[in-house]
């Protein structure tokens, strides 16, 4: 059964900062993951689609690399600013066409003091 | 304005009551997802839908139900089976292909009193 961990579980670093969050999953076989952001009582917003095949992907301020074959994928927040503060959540997809539903890590709380 | 919408944001429910969390979205999606948040936690898989008219069980379907008879539409009940329903429940919705990426809704807050 997939199992997904993110570590750290909460960070706090000053405004500017850059940072990275881990995520690491025990099952290789994945179609893709997926980085969320989320807002106290809010739903997720996607952040990074990665697919399997890729090794990484940009968005602005945000890259998030995946390397599949050690379960490893981390994402890069550079000049981390207070508007970043929320909870980041991994999540892998199965392989299987019928179920693509995600596995979700516990999520990193990141807090950016100004 | 395209999205995917859950109503109520915040719902209360008496023991033995079944409740029902509503879930539309617009974007023309074919797959459909409802999760369970707790506090501090990952989400947990509860029903999905690849398809009108199907649905699976997820890993804690026990004491919900679900119906997927419009493509825009994917309700869950809360039965009274559900013996700790008090969570952050959340719906997603992914197209065919394209990555499958996932979308989701802003959440309904279920409180038993």
């Amino acid at each position: 059964k997939q199992e997904v961990t993110q570590i750290p579980a909460a960070l706090s670093v000053p405004e500017g900062e850059n940072l990275v969050l881990n995520c690491s999953f025990t099952d290789s076989a994945i179609y893709n993951l997926q980085w969320f952001r989320q807002d106290p009582g809010k739903g997720l917003t996607s952040l990074l689609l990665i697919q399997s095949s890729q090794r990484e992907q940009t968005s602005g301020r945000l890259n998030a690399s995946l390397d599949k074959s050690s379960g490893r994928s981390t994402l890069y927040i550079a000049a981390s600013q207070p508007g970043d503060s929320a909870t980041y959540l991994c999540a892998v997809s199965p392989p299987d066409t019928g179920r693509r539903a995600l596995t979700f890590g516990s999520g990193t709380r990141l807090q950016v003091q100004p | 304005d395209g999205g995917i919408t859950q109503s109520p944001k915040y719902l209360f429910r008496k023991e033995g009551q079944n409740v029902t969390l509503s879930c539309e979205q617009n974007l023309n999606h074919d797959a459909m997802y409802w999760y369970r948040q707790d506090p501090g936690q990952g989400l947990r898989l509860i029903y999905y839908s690849q398809i009108v008219n199907d649905f699976q069980k997820g890993d804690i379907a026990e004491g919900y139900s679900v119906s997927r008879e419009k493509k825009e539409s994917f309700p869950l009940t809360v039965t009274s089976a559900q013996k700790n329903p008090t969570a952050f429940y959340l719906c997603a919705s992914s197209p065919s292909g394209s990555g499958n990426e996932q979308f989701f809704g802003p959440g309904t807050r279920l409180t038993v009193l």
